[in-house]
């Protein structure tokens, strides 16, 4: 079955540093998602990404993330300069389309760790 | 953002009986809705999903219903397998937009 692909599975960096957490979502998906889970909280939608750009993205999104499909196969989410409270389970999804026809797949995460 | 609201942090349910997962929800625009489960380590995986339009679906040993006046959704796990213990999370969509706005999720666990 397809999955999405998710590296690393755990990155630890230092507060103030820059990370980038990679995706490779299914290769004939078209819409992309970066979604976060704080520990112990909900869920939490950040961005989705269609036709090389961001479609929607939520409050949590601001000047310090940003995204990017740099080769056609590859979605990253970069976080400029790195908070406490950035420490997360980041999660990237894709989708066929976005009807209610199709689904959301969901890789395993990254679980982001800044000290 | 209390939007999706999963009021059971955990249930406990015996092999072979019926779980049962609830979720309420307060935006009246949502028009698509959808349970994940989730081990842990790994990414919600999907379950099942019911447009705005119906009030039930049906897979397999899952039933998820909606009732719409009151805003509410269950998920129907029968028989319960001792496998279906994972954290399970209702999530809404509105109409147009790509976001899933996520509930707290539920931790089932299967007793033997």
């Amino acid at each position: 079955e397809p999955e999405v692909t998710q590296t690393p599975s755990h990155q630890v960096t230092q507060m103030g540093q820059e990370v980038i957490l990679r995706c490779v979502p299914i290769s004939n998906h078209l819409y992309f998602y970066w979604y976060r889970q704080i520990l112990g909280q909900k869920v939490e939608f950040l961005v989705s990404f269609y036709n090389n750009e961001i479609s929607e993205k939520s409050e949590i999104f601001d000047d310090q993330f940003s995204v990017e499909r740099p080769d056609g196969s590859n979605f990253t989410l970069k976080i400029r300069s790195t908070k406490l409270e950035d420490s997360a389970m980041y999660f990237c999804a894709s989708s066929e389309g976005r009807s209610e026809h199709y689904g959301y797949t969901f890789g395993s995460g990254t679980r982001l760790t800044v000290v | 953002d209390q939007q999706v609201k999963q009021n059971s942090p955990s249930l406990s349910v015996q092999e072979g009986r019926i779980s049962i997962l609830n979720c309420d929800y307060t935006n009246s625009m949502f028009d698509y809705f959808l349970w994940y489960k989730k081990y842990p380590a790994e990414g919600p995986t999907f379950l099942i999903s019911i447009s705005s339009i119906k009030d039930k679906n049906e897979d397999g040993r899952f039933t998820v219903f909606l009732n719409k006046s009151a805003k509410h959704l269950s998920l129907h796990i029968v028989p319960s397998q001792p496998g279906d213990s994972a954290v399970y999370f209702c999530a809404a969509r509105q109409g147009g937009a790509q976001k899933l706005v996520f509930g707290q999720g539920t931790r089932l666990t299967i007793n033997p």
